[in-house]
This record gives structure tokens, sequence and C-alpha cells, in this order.
């Protein structure tokens, strides 16, 4: 199966950008997602790539992928405290998804 | 409603019980996903039900656990005798379920916390 990996935590000021990075083992991921988990929530799709695109951008996000790597990473501009969350990366291997153990941001004020 | 829904949100059993938890999934997805979040930990894939299909019982962790989707839409996630171990948020995900493109992104439910004592 796919191993995908995340650092555990991550803390910035409100203001600041945030880059939070993951890693995934297999090339044929063909999709690799952004889920945010808020406290007390279920996942939140933020955003995808396709794995034969190296940037997208939307809004605050920008996903940023090195397949040669096999590093995704997520810029989340102009921090919130409301960002503060679980990131989970997750890469879409034939029909199955596998996901990192998460990034927790924590946003200090 | 618009979204995968998940009953009942919480639940707190004993240790050996049986508890059932039940997943609605958005109208016309043909791709059901259960998984499993345990405190500090990534979500464990469980089982995934496509279309008529046989399901994919890879992720169930023991005989404990099963799972059926009636009619191709709820699916109901049953553990039986349940463990402390069991203890975990169970989270439920639809999809589109044609290949390739945005459609097959997966749309979670609020997920159902259990609490085995």
């Amino acid at each position: 199966g796919e191993d995908v990996e995340q650092s555990l935590f991550l803390s910035v000021r409100e203001g600041d950008s945030s880059v939070i990075n993951c890693t995934y083992t297999d090339s044929s991921s063909t999709y690799l997602y952004w889920y945010k988990q808020e406290p007390g929530a279920g996942l939140q799709l933020l955003t995808y790539i396709f794995s034969n695109m190296d940037m997208k951008q939307d809004q605050r996000l920008t996903v940023l992928l090195n397949k040669k790597d096999k590093h995704l990473s997520l810029r989340i501009a102009d921090t919130q405290t409301g960002d503060s969350a679980i990131y989970f990366c997750a890469a879409h291997n034939f029909n199955k998804f596998y996901f990192g153990s998460g990034t927790k941001l924590n946003v200090k004020p | 409603g618009a979204g995968v829904s998940q009953s009942p949100s919480n639940k707190v059993t004993e240790k050996g019980k049986d508890v059932e938890l039940r997943c609605d999934p958005i109208s016309g997805h043909t791709a059901l996903y259960w998984y499993r979040q345990s405190l500090g930990q990534g979500l464990e894939f469980l089982i995934y039900f496509q279309g008529n299909s046989a399901p994919d019982k890879s992720g169930l962790p023991s005989d404990r656990f099963s799972a059926e989707r009636t009619g191709g839409s709820v699916s109901t996630l049953t553990i039986q005798r349940t463990q402390q171990e069991d203890s975990a948020v169970y989270l439920c995900a639809s999809s589109a379920g044609t290949s390739g493109g945005f459609q097959e992104t997966q749309y979670f439910g609020p997920g159902t916390r259990l609490l085995v004592l």
C-alpha cells in the first residue's frame, strides 16, 4: 500500500504564511488531496491536485507537487485563527485513499 | 440532505456489547467508505463499497467488524463484542464512483464517536 507522511505540528502567527508538507511513496497516485478537520467536525475537502500538475492556487491556498520527490505541500497565505485545525494529506491510488496522520496547525494571535 | 450523514453522533457502550453505526451517503453516490480515526492517529481505512460489486474488506481489523450496504445506499457498520481499543471516531464517506476527475473525491460525514467502557 501507500505510505503518506506528514509532520505532526505547525505553529504560526496570525498573518504569516503556513506551509504544511507531505510525502507519499507510490508514484502511481493519481490525485493528491488536502482535507481540513476542525475540532469536533468531520473532514472538509480543501483542495486537490492531479498528478500531472505541479501547482494549483485557490484563493489563499497554494498546492505544490514535486512528483519526482513525491512531495506535496499546502501553503496558506495570511493565516487566520480560523485556520487552526488538523490538515490531512491524502493520496488516491486506484480506488483507495491513503491518509497521512495529520498536521495540527496552531495559529497564534 | 446535501451531505453525508451518520448516526448516532455519539455512542457509549459497555465492553462486550454489539454496536451498529449508520451512514447515509450523498444521493446518487455509488461508492461508500468507512474509516476509523483513533485518538491522535490518522484515518484508517476499513471497508469500501462500489455499486453492486463485492466490498473491499481488506481494512477490517478483525472478524468482529462487518458492514452492509442495503439497496446501494445506506450502510451499517457493526462491531460485535466491542473492546476498549475499538473506541474511536468512525467516519463514513461517499463518492460518485465514476473513474477520473473531481468526481472521485470523497465527501465525509461528521463521524460517530464511539466510547467503549
